[in-house]
């Protein structure tokens, strides 16, 4: 049973660009979950993905966007690219019937 | 509101037992911990649910006071490899989770 899957693993861009990053959830899980985490702090809710809808969205800007496919697999964009974009993005899946939300390993961008 | 997590790090000998607090300034529908080792993806540890109770598996459990809208996660006996950072999060709600600073727990033999 394959568990969340994240590509790619590492990503290095320079301001100004932008990025796509992609989550594949648990088989069995149709909620997607994005986090950002910087270093040396918890994981931060950007937004949740849900029936190809964003179902909630955390404090991050317009700049970061996402999409759900049918498949349930997700992405999500993140346009003109500063240097505090900087972190490790995490994927979460979950199913509506259990609350628990599993990691993927995560993409680690670094903005130069 | 992010939650705020006690101590911030820690440092046991392999065998002591440690407890990590999860405190938080909403009423809580569910707190789940986490563990995060350098470098890696955060590992589900347990969740606990509205309703007070407490779980266990193995050697590691948490309570969940609603009333406080606190939980506590208790390592007995430690191993080596519980050392990690471990994270709470918590959720009002919907499946939104806030995550807590974090706790670093570092295991000497």
């Amino acid at each position: 049973d394959a568990g969340v899957t994240q590509s790619p693993t590492h990503l290095i861009k320079t301001r100004g660009q932008q990025v796509t990053l992609r989550c594949s959830p648990k088989s069995g899980h149709d909620t997607v979950s994005w986090y950002q985490q910087a270093l040396g702090q918890g994981p931060q809710f950007i937004f949740q993905y849900y029936e190809e809808e964003e179902r909630q969205r955390g404090n991050f800007p317009d700049r970061f966007s996402g999409h759900q496919f049918p498949n349930y697999s997700s992405e999500l964009n993140v346009n003109a690219l500063l240097l505090g974009d900087s972190a490790l993005y995490l994927c979460a899946s979950s199913s509506p019937q259990q609350f628990t939300q599993y990691f993927g390993p995560g993409t680690r961008l670094t903005v130069l | 509101q992010q939650p705020v997590q006690s101590p911030q790090a820690v440092i046991l000998r392999e065998g002591e037992d440690a407890v990590i607090n999860c405190s938080s300034s909403k009423a809580l529908y569910s707190v789940h911990w986490y563990r995060q080792k350098h470098g890696e993806a955060p590992v589900f540890l347990m969740i606990l649910l509205k309703g007070g109770e407490q779980k266990g598996h193995d050697k590691i459990s948490a309570s969940f006071n609603e009333k406080k809208q606190q939980s506590s996660l208790y390592l007995t006996a430690s191993q080596l490899s519980y050392s990690g950072t471990y994270f709470c999060g918590t959720a009002s709600g919907a499946q939104k989770l806030v995550f807590g600073q974090g706790t670093r727990l570092t295991i000497n033999p």
